[in-house]
């Protein structure tokens, strides 16, 4: 089983939709959760870090579920400069590093 | 502004060829990583460096090596360039020490690489 699992779409949404996906982690000791988002042929880029309480930034909302061991990246209002690959990234003290999600795609249409 | 590099952009070599990638950072930080991406298993890790002279092995560190003589720069080199090893290699930097939810790392353009 991979560590962080995500479902890789793609995600086919309409323009102003909203839309939601998650993304599975096996390691319970993993202490801190983040989404980057990653355009086509481009390296991956911070869109967000996830709090243990949850947090928002403008039209992203991103939870944390410790018990079921999962997060989740919400976007609403859906633009079509939202088109991109969210890569769930996961860090554990042990090892001192990232591990990254195989991405989720999302194809925002007009 | 500060920034990270890599060089060059897209290679083409031949199995059996020792190849180097080039990666380097002006954001002065301690922590720099190489990953490669495939399609099916996102971005794996293959070594990272903590400092000058430290270098470590990450998942998939067959068939690769680093030096890390100063701060700015982490070469990768592939030994033995195999067919397997034709991916897109991203290098990545961040502040260290770990600094939880504010953690960032910082990724260079990517350098696709295909082995023939």
């Amino acid at each position: 089983r991979k560590e962080v699992e995500q479902d890789p779409g793609p995600f086919n949404v309409p323009e102003g939709a909203t839309v939601a996906f998650n993304c599975t982690y096996s390691n319970s000791a993993s202490q801190s959760f983040f989404w980057y988002r990653q355009d086509c042929r481009k390296e991956p880029k911070l869109l967000m870090s996830v709090y243990s309480s949850g947090n928002e930034d403008g039209r992203f909302t991103a939870q944390l579920n410790r018990a079921s061991q999962y997060i989740s990246l919400l976007i609403r209002d859906s633009k079509l400069s939202d088109s991109a690959t969210y890569l769930c990234v996961v860090y554990k003290a042990a090892g001192n590093k990232l591990t990254f999600g195989g991405g989720t795609r999302v194809l925002v249409k007009p | 502004d500060a920034e990270i590099t890599q060089s060059p952009r897209h290679k083409i070599t031949e199995t059996g060829r020792q190849v180097t990638l080039a990666c380097h950072q002006t954001w002065n930080h301690n922590n720099m990583f190489w990953y490669r991406q495939d399609l099916g298993h996102g971005l794996r890790l293959i070594h990272y460096s903590y400092g000058v002279h430290d270098t470590n092995k990450g998942e998939v560190s067959d068939g690769y090596s680093v030096s890390r003589s100063n701060t700015e720069d982490l070469p990768l080199t592939l030994e033995s360039a195999a067919s397997s090893q034709t991916s897109v290699y991203f290098c990545a930097s961040s502040e260290s020490p770990w600094q939880g939810e504010n953690y960032e790392q910082y990724f260079g353009p990517g350098t696709r690489l295909t082995v023939t």
